[in-house]
């Protein structure tokens, strides 16, 4: 089974400033997804970046970008220019990819997930 | 196109009521998902389907059922409601023709057992 572990419950920022999260995660799987998802107050869950594990270029998208390190199983989220509007929990989430096996083989695990805070 | 709709929004059940989560998909999405989050934690998956007619259990299925006859509809019925259920649900799809099976999620439903 896959575990996703998110180390830090609770972190701030000041408006425009640069911060990481982090995740790591266990798996014996060598191809699989990994996402980052936010829930902000509204409660909808919102994916902002994945990474295919085959591919070892790490993923951006605008402001938000990854660290992907494969062999230390590490996959921590870059967010550049902080916002107000990135007030939320952000969610680290693992997914297998064995084709053939059904939906089942592609649901999600997620970590525990980290408040984030962006200060005026 | 809205996506995934889950309804109701809210309610608050006493224990040993019975309810239905409702969740629709207006994508064509083959996969269905549902998941519970509880305080503090992320989700859970309870039930998930391939398609209509097929349906299988997740991590946390005790206490709940599912039923898939069409491609847009996956209810999630709640049969003799317990605290321990009281928790946000969320409904998901995803398509197996999207190389990366993103997965959309419904806004929430949250359930409260007293």
């Amino acid at each position: 089974a896959q575990t996703v572990t998110q180390s830090q419950p609770e972190m701030s920022v000041q408006e425009a400033e640069t911060v990481t999260l982090s995740c790591t995660y266990d798996t014996s799987e060598s191809n699989y997804y990994l996402f980052w998802y936010k829930q902000p107050p509204s409660r909808q869950m919102i994916l902002v970046i994945r990474q295919e594990a085959y591919k070892q270029q790490n993923a951006t998208e605008n402001r938000f970008s990854v660290n992907f390190q494969k062999a230390a199983k590490s996959f921590s989220l870059k967010i550049s220019d902080s916002q107000l509007g990135d007030t939320a929990m952000y969610f680290c989430a693992f997914m297998k990819t064995a084709r053939g096996s059904g939906a089942g083989s592609y649901q999600l695990t997620f970590g525990k997930g980290t408040k984030l805070s962006v200060i005026p | 196109n809205a996506g995934v709709t889950q309804t109701p929004k809210f309610r608050i059940l006493k224990i040993g009521q019975s309810m239905t989560l409702q969740c629709t998909q207006d994508m064509n999405h083959n996969y269905m998902y549902w998941y519970r989050q509880d305080p503090g934690m992320g989700l859970k998956l309870i039930y998930y389907s391939v398609g209509a007619g097929i349906t299988d259990k997740g991590e946390v299925p005790n206490g709940y059922n599912v039923s898939r006859s069409t491609t847009e509809d996956f209810p999630l019925r709640l049969e003799l409601a317990a605290p321990s259920q009281t928790s946000v649900y969320f409904c998901a799809s995803s398509s197996s023709r999207n190389p990366s099976y993103e997965q959309y999620f419904g806004p929430g439903t949250r359930l409260t057992v007293t």
